[in-house]
């Protein structure tokens, strides 16, 4: 089967960094996606990797590792709007997008 | 106005009743999707459409029954539900197929009674 695992809830501090992990098993691999969810909104698009390595963006990072079927969502300075659910997608051979059940974050002051 | 819009934003409704939720995307993409998001549980891939052609089923009951007009409005068509399809039913958009990057709308908050 197929599967994407990632812890179900987080705390962090604001201030501080937190990361989020993502293992994933899947039929070949062609992406992996980050997404933010607040409750009751939509999911928002985060971040992008298919190659090995960190992609930067502002206060968010995401790494892969594609030989360890891995990736983890690095937040800093991490702030009150950012406690959200993120998911992680991945991306299969047939072009399907294969969803974790998310990872709910708790920023407390 | 936001690039994928879903209404209603709240639905409920009777296990008797019919209703149809409306997907509208203004993005020009190719492929859309019908997701089902339960409370702790990986987003469910109901339907997939791509250039108004229906390209997957995953096994959803026939109560669920979808319809895509044009490559721009998406239709879920609702009869005979249960309590447990509450849910959260989000419509998404992408490029196409092989570029999945998808943009979701705010989802319709459905409760069934």
């Amino acid at each position: 089967g197929q599967n994407i695992d990632q812890p179900t809830e987080m705390t962090a501090t604001e201030g501080a960094i937190v990361q989020i992990n993502c293992t994933y098993q899947t039929s070949g691999f062609n992406g992996l996606f980050w997404y933010q969810q607040h409750a009751g909104e939509a999911p928002t698009f985060l971040s992008y990797n298919v190659l090995d390595g960190l992609e930067e963006k502002g206060r968010f990072s995401s790494f892969l590792s594609r030989s360890k079927g891995y990736s983890y969502l690095l937040l800093k300075e991490l702030q009150m709007k950012d406690s959200a659910s993120y998911l992680c997608a991945v991306i299969n051979s047939n072009y399907q997008l294969i969803w974790g059940a998310g990872t709910k974050l708790i920023i407390k002051p | 106005e936001t690039g994928v819009t879903q209404t209603p934003r709240h639905l409920v409704m009777g296990m008797t009743n019919k209703k149809s939720l409306k997907c509208e995307q203004h993005l020009g993409h190719n492929a859309m999707y019908w997701y089902k998001q339960s409370a702790k549980k990986p987003l469910e891939l109901m339907f997939v459409y791509s250039l108004e052609e229906r390209v997957e089923n995953n096994s959803v009951p026939s109560r669920f029954s979808p319809e895509c007009p044009n490559s721009s409005h998406l239709f879920l068509h609702l009869h005979t539900l249960q309590p447990e399809d509450s849910a959260l039913y989000l419509c998404a958009s992408s490029q196409d197929l092989e570029v999945p990057e998808a943009f979701f709308g705010q989802g319709t908050r459905l409760t069934v009674v």
